[in-house]
């Protein structure tokens, strides 16, 4: 069966640092792999998603980045956090024979001071 | 752009009774439809989906029910406990890999 990890589980980070988080998907080949971000009491909104190896679709203009350097691995990175960069952070993946379902990973709660 | 539209944000209902939770899209060319529940600190689970070429679906108490030519779909849970209590998200698919997300509803079982 398939799992999705991520890591770290939790993360506090002051402002201007680096920032690099990691999801990596076992049991399936080739999928489809997304970043999310949820605000306090928001909903999810679409960071990045990635069809295929080194291919990166960007949806939100910001100082954030993603890389997909492995068919199962998919990693945010931020060069300088900035306060508003504070969220949960969703992985989730979709099998790329079937598009449709995706399925998210256990989040990384990220708290920029 | 497209967009999804959910109701109620809030919702209270008694235990034992039914909860509705509507969503409306945009893009007509949308033909997946999921529903997913997050708890507390948690990650979003998916609950139940329909495709387009469903009008109705059940899984035990929750069923979703699907209007193509209004745009519109809906969760309905019956016989509500109070572990049902947690945050619904619809979401609509728009184009090949995305969806569009709803902005959630939270719903509260009172025991």
């Amino acid at each position: 069966s398939q799992t999705i990890h991520q890591w770290p589980a939790t993360l506090v980070q002051p402002v201007g640092s680096p920032l690099s988080l990691e999801c990596t998907v076992e049991g399936t080949s080739n999928p489809n792999l997304y970043w999310y971000r949820q605000a306090a009491g928001r909903g999810l909104q679409l960071l990045f998603y990635s069809v295929g190896i080194g291919q990166i679709s960007s949806e939100v203009p910001q100082n954030l980045s993603a890389s997909r350097p492995q068919d199962r691995q998919f990693i945010l990175s931020s060069k300088k956090l900035l306060l508003s960069d504070s969220g949960f952070y969703l992985c989730a993946w979709s099998s790329g024979t079937d598009l449709y379902e995706q399925y998210f990973g256990p989040g990384t709660r990220l708290t920029v001071t | 752009g497209e967009n999804v539209e959910q109701h109620p944000s809030t919702l209270s209902v008694q235990e034992g009774d039914s909860a509705v939770i509507k969503c409306t899209y945009s893009d007509s060319a949308s033909n997946y439809f999921p529903w997913y529940k997050q708890e507390l600190g948690k990650r979003p689970q998916l609950i139940i989906d329909i495709r387009s070429n469903v009008g109705e679906k059940k899984d035990q108490r929750i069923a979703v029910t699907l209007n193509k030519t209004a745009k519109h779909f809906s969760l309905h849970i019956t016989e509500t406990q109070p572990e049902d209590s947690a945050v619904y998200f619809c979401a609509a698919t728009s184009g090949t890999y995305k969806y569009i997300f709803g902005t959630g509803t939270r719903l509260k079982v009172l025991a």
